[in-house]
Protein backbone atom coordinates (compact mmCIF):
# COMPACT_ATOMS: atom_id res chain seq x y z
CA UNK A 1 0.00 0.00 0.00
CA UNK A 2 1.28 3.22 -1.10
CA UNK A 3 -0.11 5.06 1.55
CA UNK A 4 2.13 2.82 4.39
CA UNK A 5 6.08 3.16 3.29
CA UNK A 6 9.17 2.25 4.33
CA UNK A 7 13.02 2.78 4.03
CA UNK A 8 15.04 0.99 3.97
CA UNK A 9 13.59 -1.55 1.77
CA UNK A 10 16.38 -3.70 2.00
CA UNK A 11 19.62 -3.43 3.95
CA UNK A 12 22.75 -5.74 5.28
CA UNK A 13 24.49 -5.11 8.31
CA UNK A 14 27.27 -6.51 10.69
CA UNK A 15 26.47 -7.45 14.19
CA UNK A 16 26.68 -5.53 16.77
CA UNK A 17 25.58 -2.52 14.57
CA UNK A 18 22.65 -0.06 15.41
CA UNK A 19 20.04 0.19 12.77
CA UNK A 20 16.97 1.53 12.23
CA UNK A 21 14.27 1.09 10.24
CA UNK A 22 11.45 3.86 9.67
CA UNK A 23 7.86 3.73 8.59
CA UNK A 24 5.95 6.79 7.06
CA UNK A 25 2.31 7.02 6.50
CA UNK A 26 -0.31 9.08 4.55
CA UNK A 27 -3.20 7.84 5.92
CA UNK A 28 -4.12 10.03 8.87
CA UNK A 29 -3.95 6.95 11.12
CA UNK A 30 -3.41 7.01 14.75
CA UNK A 31 -2.37 3.39 15.09
CA UNK A 32 0.94 1.66 14.49
CA UNK A 33 2.68 -1.32 14.46
CA UNK A 34 5.79 -3.09 13.47
CA UNK A 35 6.11 -6.72 13.06
CA UNK A 36 8.48 -9.50 12.01
CA UNK A 37 8.08 -12.00 10.01
CA UNK A 38 10.34 -15.21 9.83
CA UNK A 39 9.96 -17.87 7.18
CA UNK A 40 6.77 -20.23 8.22
CA UNK A 41 6.06 -18.29 11.58
CA UNK A 42 3.92 -15.84 10.67
CA UNK A 43 3.72 -12.03 11.66
CA UNK A 44 4.35 -11.64 15.11
CA UNK A 45 4.51 -8.11 16.84
CA UNK A 46 7.30 -6.02 18.04
CA UNK A 47 5.93 -3.26 19.02
CA UNK A 48 2.68 -0.78 18.65
CA UNK A 49 1.40 2.21 19.28
CA UNK A 50 -1.75 3.51 20.04
CA UNK A 51 -1.42 7.05 19.49
CA UNK A 52 1.72 9.80 19.59
CA UNK A 53 2.34 9.39 23.74
CA UNK A 54 1.55 5.61 23.88
CA UNK A 55 4.24 2.86 23.49
CA UNK A 56 3.60 -1.28 24.00
CA UNK A 57 5.39 -3.96 23.69
CA UNK A 58 4.56 -7.05 21.66
CA UNK A 59 5.44 -10.53 21.99
CA UNK A 60 8.67 -10.20 20.74
CA UNK A 61 10.21 -6.89 22.40
CA UNK A 62 13.73 -7.81 23.52
CA UNK A 63 16.77 -6.49 21.39
CA UNK A 64 13.89 -3.87 20.03
CA UNK A 65 12.97 -0.34 20.58
CA UNK A 66 10.72 2.63 18.70
CA UNK A 67 10.25 5.91 18.59
CA UNK A 68 6.78 7.65 17.75
CA UNK A 69 8.04 10.95 16.21
CA UNK A 70 4.78 12.36 14.78
CA UNK A 71 1.27 10.30 14.47
CA UNK A 72 3.07 9.71 10.74
CA UNK A 73 6.06 8.17 11.56
CA UNK A 74 7.08 4.98 13.92
CA UNK A 75 10.90 3.53 13.39
CA UNK A 76 12.22 0.64 14.68
CA UNK A 77 15.41 0.73 16.40
CA UNK A 78 18.16 -2.76 16.53
CA UNK A 79 20.32 -1.17 19.14
CA UNK A 80 22.88 -4.19 18.76
CA UNK A 81 21.79 -6.66 15.57
CA UNK A 82 22.62 -10.00 15.64
CA UNK A 83 22.33 -12.42 13.33
CA UNK A 84 18.85 -14.18 14.06
CA UNK A 85 17.31 -10.72 13.61
CA UNK A 86 17.76 -11.44 10.22
CA UNK A 87 13.88 -11.45 8.79
CA UNK A 88 11.47 -9.14 7.21
CA UNK A 89 10.37 -6.13 8.87
CA UNK A 90 6.42 -4.61 8.40
CA UNK A 91 5.18 -1.25 9.37
CA UNK A 92 1.29 -1.36 9.43
CA UNK A 93 -1.27 1.24 10.41
CA UNK A 94 -5.28 1.25 11.39
CA UNK A 95 -7.38 3.50 12.65
CA UNK A 96 -9.63 4.03 15.88
CA UNK A 97 -11.91 6.22 14.65
CA UNK A 98 -13.00 3.83 12.00
CA UNK A 99 -15.96 1.38 12.80
CA UNK A 100 -13.56 -1.30 11.82
CA UNK A 101 -10.04 -0.45 13.96
CA UNK A 102 -9.11 -3.98 14.14
CA UNK A 103 -8.14 -3.94 10.52
CA UNK A 104 -4.49 -3.40 9.60
CA UNK A 105 -2.76 -1.76 6.41
CA UNK A 106 1.10 -3.03 5.66
CA UNK A 107 3.95 -1.33 4.24
CA UNK A 108 5.95 -3.12 1.78
CA UNK A 109 8.44 -4.50 4.07
CA UNK A 110 12.24 -4.15 4.87
CA UNK A 111 14.56 -7.12 4.60
CA UNK A 112 17.12 -7.18 7.27
CA UNK A 113 20.15 -9.21 6.78
CA UNK A 114 22.80 -9.38 9.89
CA UNK A 115 25.71 -10.94 9.22
CA UNK B 1 22.52 -18.76 16.26
CA UNK B 2 20.82 -19.66 13.02
CA UNK B 3 17.59 -20.32 12.72
CA UNK B 4 15.49 -22.95 10.61
CA UNK B 5 12.70 -22.23 8.71
CA UNK B 6 9.66 -24.04 8.55
CA UNK B 7 7.68 -25.30 5.43
CA UNK B 8 4.29 -23.61 5.08
CA UNK B 9 1.29 -25.79 4.34
CA UNK B 10 0.98 -25.85 0.78
CA UNK B 11 -2.49 -25.88 -1.26
CA UNK B 12 -2.30 -26.65 -4.98
CA UNK B 13 -5.38 -25.84 -7.20
CA UNK B 14 -5.80 -25.94 -10.65
CA UNK B 15 -6.73 -22.93 -12.36
CA UNK B 16 -10.32 -22.40 -12.16
CA UNK B 17 -11.22 -24.57 -9.77
CA UNK B 18 -12.29 -23.37 -6.08
CA UNK B 19 -10.11 -22.95 -3.27
CA UNK B 20 -10.33 -23.82 0.40
CA UNK B 21 -7.79 -22.22 2.92
CA UNK B 22 -8.32 -23.61 6.56
CA UNK B 23 -7.51 -22.31 9.95
CA UNK B 24 -7.72 -23.26 13.31
CA UNK B 25 -8.04 -20.70 16.60
CA UNK B 26 -7.45 -21.48 19.82
CA UNK B 27 -8.94 -18.01 21.59
CA UNK B 28 -12.73 -18.93 22.12
CA UNK B 29 -12.98 -15.22 23.37
CA UNK B 30 -12.22 -13.68 19.63
CA UNK B 31 -14.26 -11.27 18.20
CA UNK B 32 -13.38 -10.26 15.05
CA UNK B 33 -11.00 -12.50 12.29
CA UNK B 34 -9.48 -11.26 9.36
CA UNK B 35 -7.66 -12.71 5.71
CA UNK B 36 -4.46 -11.34 4.31
CA UNK B 37 -3.05 -11.87 1.03
CA UNK B 38 0.64 -11.45 0.66
CA UNK B 39 2.41 -11.84 -2.53
CA UNK B 40 6.31 -12.37 -2.70
CA UNK B 41 8.26 -9.29 -2.30
CA UNK B 42 5.14 -7.39 -0.86
CA UNK B 43 3.20 -6.76 2.26
CA UNK B 44 0.06 -8.51 3.45
CA UNK B 45 -3.18 -7.17 1.69
CA UNK B 46 -6.42 -7.04 3.37
CA UNK B 47 -9.22 -9.24 2.06
CA UNK B 48 -11.95 -10.45 4.00
CA UNK B 49 -13.17 -10.10 7.31
CA UNK B 50 -15.29 -11.28 9.76
CA UNK B 51 -17.31 -10.45 13.29
CA UNK B 52 -17.69 -13.85 15.44
CA UNK B 53 -21.97 -12.69 15.76
CA UNK B 54 -21.50 -13.92 11.67
CA UNK B 55 -20.98 -17.19 10.32
CA UNK B 56 -20.29 -16.54 6.24
CA UNK B 57 -19.49 -13.21 4.92
CA UNK B 58 -18.99 -12.99 0.88
CA UNK B 59 -17.04 -10.63 -1.00
CA UNK B 60 -16.24 -10.44 -4.82
CA UNK B 61 -14.75 -14.09 -5.65
CA UNK B 62 -14.28 -14.85 -1.75
CA UNK B 63 -16.14 -16.30 0.72
CA UNK B 64 -15.27 -16.23 4.98
CA UNK B 65 -16.96 -19.17 6.77
CA UNK B 66 -16.68 -19.28 10.31
CA UNK B 67 -17.31 -21.71 12.91
CA UNK B 68 -17.27 -21.08 16.52
CA UNK B 69 -18.18 -24.50 17.83
CA UNK B 70 -14.83 -25.44 16.51
CA UNK B 71 -12.80 -22.41 16.47
CA UNK B 72 -12.48 -22.82 12.38
CA UNK B 73 -12.17 -20.32 9.89
CA UNK B 74 -12.17 -20.96 6.36
CA UNK B 75 -11.80 -18.56 3.09
CA UNK B 76 -13.23 -19.80 -0.08
CA UNK B 77 -12.01 -18.54 -3.53
CA UNK B 78 -13.98 -19.33 -6.81
CA UNK B 79 -12.23 -20.27 -10.27
CA UNK B 80 -9.19 -19.42 -9.06
CA UNK B 81 -6.97 -17.42 -10.90
CA UNK B 82 -2.73 -17.21 -11.33
CA UNK B 83 -3.24 -14.14 -9.75
CA UNK B 84 -4.43 -15.54 -6.32
CA UNK B 85 -1.17 -17.75 -6.04
CA UNK B 86 0.31 -15.94 -2.42
CA UNK B 87 0.44 -16.71 0.92
CA UNK B 88 -2.59 -16.50 2.76
CA UNK B 89 -2.77 -15.07 6.63
CA UNK B 90 -5.60 -15.59 8.97
CA UNK B 91 -5.37 -13.41 11.84
CA UNK B 92 -7.75 -12.92 15.11
CA UNK B 93 -8.94 -9.76 17.41
CA UNK B 94 -10.04 -10.42 20.99
CA UNK B 95 -11.90 -7.52 23.32
CA UNK B 96 -10.12 -6.78 26.28
CA UNK B 97 -6.45 -5.93 26.47
CA UNK B 98 -6.21 -7.21 22.75
CA UNK B 99 -8.43 -5.44 21.50
CA UNK B 100 -6.98 -3.33 18.39
CA UNK B 101 -4.08 -6.09 17.94
CA UNK B 102 -3.99 -9.05 15.71
CA UNK B 103 -2.83 -12.25 16.13
CA UNK B 104 -1.63 -14.09 12.94
CA UNK B 105 -1.73 -17.73 11.79
CA UNK B 106 1.53 -18.98 10.29
CA UNK B 107 -0.06 -19.14 6.56
CA UNK B 108 -0.46 -20.89 4.02
CA UNK B 109 1.16 -21.26 0.46
CA UNK B 110 -1.41 -21.71 -2.72
CA UNK B 111 0.06 -22.53 -5.75
CA UNK B 112 -2.41 -22.17 -9.00
CA UNK B 113 -1.21 -24.23 -11.75
CA UNK B 114 -2.12 -24.11 -15.37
Amino acid sequence: DADVTQTPRNRITKTGKRIMLECSQTKGHDRMYWYRQDPGLGLRLIYYSFDVKDINKGEISDGYSVSRQAQAKFSLSLESAIPNQTALYFCATASSGDWNFNEQFFGPGTRLTVL
Amino acid sequence: GESVGLHLPTLSVQEGDNSIINCAYSNSASDYFIWYKQESGKGPQFIIDIRSNMDKRQGQRVTVLLNKTVKHLSLQIAATQPGDSAVYFCAEATKGDSWGKLQFGAGTQVVVTP
